[in-house]
């Protein structure tokens, strides 16, 4: 079955811990996203990738790292210096920019 | 104010009634319009992708997209409990902006059996 999986599901993590979340699709699609999900709110854009080893600045990049060294996978690492972490955090991907967008199960990290 | 603004509800109807759900939006370079189902605690899954003006049917939920007014429409027919979820609309310009998508804040909807 094609899909995006993210793990892992529920995250926890202490203040001043950096923590990395996974992100992987075999859908074959060269765009991949993270976006970040408030209760009660849309969505926001952290980070994009239009292909390999190529990334950029969403609307709310801050406190935010990523990589994409492989097609596949776009690990998102949420550091220290984000100031408000807790939040339910949706991966993305699409055949490219200009394409409809699949969305992962989604990781939601508390911050302890 | 907003990029794109979605009346939150919640909204609850009876089964099989007709459900209306409306974007409106300021950016007038947008011309993709996307409608997602968002059940709790999961990811959105995508339901309607068109492209400009005009309507688009897939079974019981059709899609409008009327860019004079800049408001989008999604409606479901013959609603059913499983219905029941959170409806976000999402707006992008295509490559001219890299593909960057704005969504709305989502209207929760409740089908009652």
């Amino acid at each position: 079955d094609g899909g995006i999986t993210q793990s892992p599901k529920y995250l926890f993590r202490k203040e001043g811990q950096n923590v990395t979340l996974s992100c992987e699709q075999n859908l074959n699609h060269d765009a991949m996203y993270w976006y970040r999900q408030d209760p009660g709110q849309g969505l926001r854009l952290i980070y994009y990738s239009q292909i390999v080893n190529d990334f950029q600045k969403g609307d709310i990049a801050e406190g935010y790292s990523v990589s994409r060294e492989k097609k596949e996978s776009f690990p998102l690492t949420v550091t220290s210096a984000q100031k408000n972490p807790t939040a339910f955090y949706l991966c993305a991907s699409s055949i490219d920019l200009s394409n409809e967008q699949f969305f992962g199960p989604g990781t939601r990290l508390t911050v302890l | 104010q907003k990029e794109v603004e979605q009346d939150p509800g919640p909204l609850s109807v009876p089964e099989g009634a007709i459900v209306s759900l409306n974007c409106t939006y300021s950016n007038s370079a947008f011309q993709y319009f996307m409608w997602y189902r968002q059940y709790s605690r999961k990811g959105p899954e995508l339901l309607m992708y068109t492209y400009s003006s005009g309507n688009k049917e897939d079974g019981r939920f059709t899609a409008q997209v009327d860019k004079s007014s800049k408001y989008i429409s999604l409606f479901i027919r013959d609603s059913q409990p499983s219905d029941s979820a959170t409806y976000l609309c999402a707006m992008s310009e295509g490559l001219t902006n890299a593909g960057k998508s704005t969504f709305g804040d989502g209207t929760t909807l409740t089908v009652k059996p």
